[in-house]
């Protein structure tokens, strides 16, 4: 069946540091994936998604890449900020299916 | 646009008893889907309904239930509970079910069983 697979946090950065987050996927089909962000005590935010190979979906100055080769769809940005801190969540969905999720990565920025 | 809003925020309730939760969706979206968030297991997926149907269901047991109404709006059900039934329980809606439809999640129902 389909899987995400994020890698382990916590992640600790210093503010204006370079973030990556990995995740890969597994599909039997042509999904979509996305990043969400949990902010503590709310529920989950999309934060970008893309819907075909080598779509680069962005937003707030996070980017992630689908590539299909590598099955992966890799969270970054140039220069975190204290707000970044939350835990973020790699998902993947087919038609038809519901959103399957990853373990989600921790992020903790310090000034 | 109002978001994903879920009714109640916090609730306490003792092994054996039943729980409602609610959630209404965007204006708009026909789908609704629930999850469960735990530490230990992650988010997991309930079921999801499109148009008053279940169209999905995760592995649970039949005491999750839910049900959508002709409004969109849509109910969780959980009878006979249990203490692993503690949890942050959350909603999204979608204007549709092809996989390229983002949900929006509300911020959840936390319950916690005693």
């Amino acid at each position: 069946g389909n899987s995400v697979t994020q890698m382990e946090g916590p992640v600790t950065l210093s503010e204006e540091a370079f973030l990556t987050i990995n995740c890969t996927y597994t599909a039997t089909g042509y999904p979509s994936l996305f990043w969400y962000v949990q902010y503590p005590g709310e529920g989950l935010q999309l934060l970008l998604k893309a819907t075909k190979a080598d779509d680069k979906g962005s937003n707030k100055g996070f980017e992630a890449t689908y590539r299909k080769e590598t099955t992966s769809f890799h969270l970054e940005k140039g220069s975190v900020q204290v707000s970044d801190s939350a835990v973020y969540f790699c998902a993947l969905r087919e038609a038809g299916t519901a959103l399957i999720f990853g373990k989600g990565t921790t992020l903790s920025v310090s000034s | 646009k109002a978001g994903v809003t879920q009714t109640p925020r916090y609730l306490i309730k003792t092994r054996g008893q039943q729980v409602t939760l609610s959630c209404s969706p965007i204006s708009g979206h026909r789908s609704v889907s629930w999850y469960q968030q735990t530490p230990g297991q992650g988010l997991q997926f309930l079921f999801e309904y499109f148009s008053e149907t279940q169209r999905n269901k995760g592995n649970f047991p039949g005491r999750f239930s839910g049900r959508q109404f002709s409004n969109s709006r849509s109910e969780m059900n959980v009878s006979t509970l249990e203490l692993g039934d503690s949890a942050l329980y959350l909603c999204a809606s979608s204007a549709g079910q092809g996989g390229n439809q983002p949900q929006h999640f509300g911020d959840g129902t936390r319950l916690s069983i005693l």
